[in-house]
């Protein structure tokens, strides 16, 4: 089955205290994406790659990396995570310039 | 970063009614996409369109892309309990990055 898979799908952890969100698309899609949804704010990309090694920012880019060393998996990272990072991240990969598949989201907190 | 705009926030409508929903843009896309998304999912993308001028009809749902290309509608017709959730629009304009420029969302309510 085609999909995108997130993990974990819920984490509350403490400021500062490094965490990574796994993406793995099993779809052979180039891009992927990175976006994080906030009531009121809709959905905002962090980061995105158009294929292996290859990445760069979105609208909202402070406080994470990525990393792309295969095509499958795009994780998130955040090094030291702060209160405003509380939020609904989705992942999402595509073929170029077609329409992104969207994971299960991952929601996190941040206390 | 931009956003597409999208209102109201919220609607509610009887089941059986027919919604229709707009998203407007200051710049223009070459292609537009509906998703929707249920709680505790992502967005599933419900239709896409490619082309200025372009109706395309998914069951229920009838879209445009409109021929200014910085416009779209979604409707819904005869409504079922289970159109409840979230529908956003994207607007996507090929080149460097394949980046999806969302609107906020409108949240659907429907009474049985």
């Amino acid at each position: 089955e085609a999909q995108v898979t997130q993990n974990p799908r819920y984490l509350i952890t403490v400021t500062g205290k490094k965490l990574t969100v796994t993406c793995s698309q099993n779809m052979n899609h180039e891009y992927m994406s990175w976006y994080r949804q906030d009531p009121g704010l809709g959905l905002r990309q962090i980061y995105y790659s158009m294929n292996v090694e290859v990445t760069d920012k979105g609208d909202v880019p402070e406080g994470y990396k990525v990393s792309r060393k295969e095509k499958r998996n795009f994780p998130l990272i955040l090094e030291s995570p702060s209160p405003n990072q509380t939020s609904l991240y989705f992942c999402a990969s595509s073929f170029s310039n077609q329409p992104q598949h969207f994971g299960d989201g991952t929601r996190l907190s941040i206390l | 970063g931009q956003q597409l705009n999208q209102s109201p926030q919220s609607m509610f409508i009887q089941e059986g009614e027919d919604v229709s929903m707009n998203c407007t843009s200051s710049s223009i896309f070459n292609t537009w996409l509906w998703y929707k998304q249920d709680p505790g999912e992502g967005p599933v993308l419900l239709i896409a369109l490619y082309k200025a001028g372009e109706l395309t009809s998914n069951g229920r749902l009838t879209a445009q892309f409109g021929i200014t290309r910085k416009d779209s509608f979604l409707n819904i017709s005869a409504s079922i309990p289970s159109d409840v959730g979230i529908y956003f629009c994207a607007g996507h304009f090929t080149g460097a990055n394949s980046k999806l420029t969302f609107g906020k969302g409108i949240t659907l309510s429907v009474r049985p």
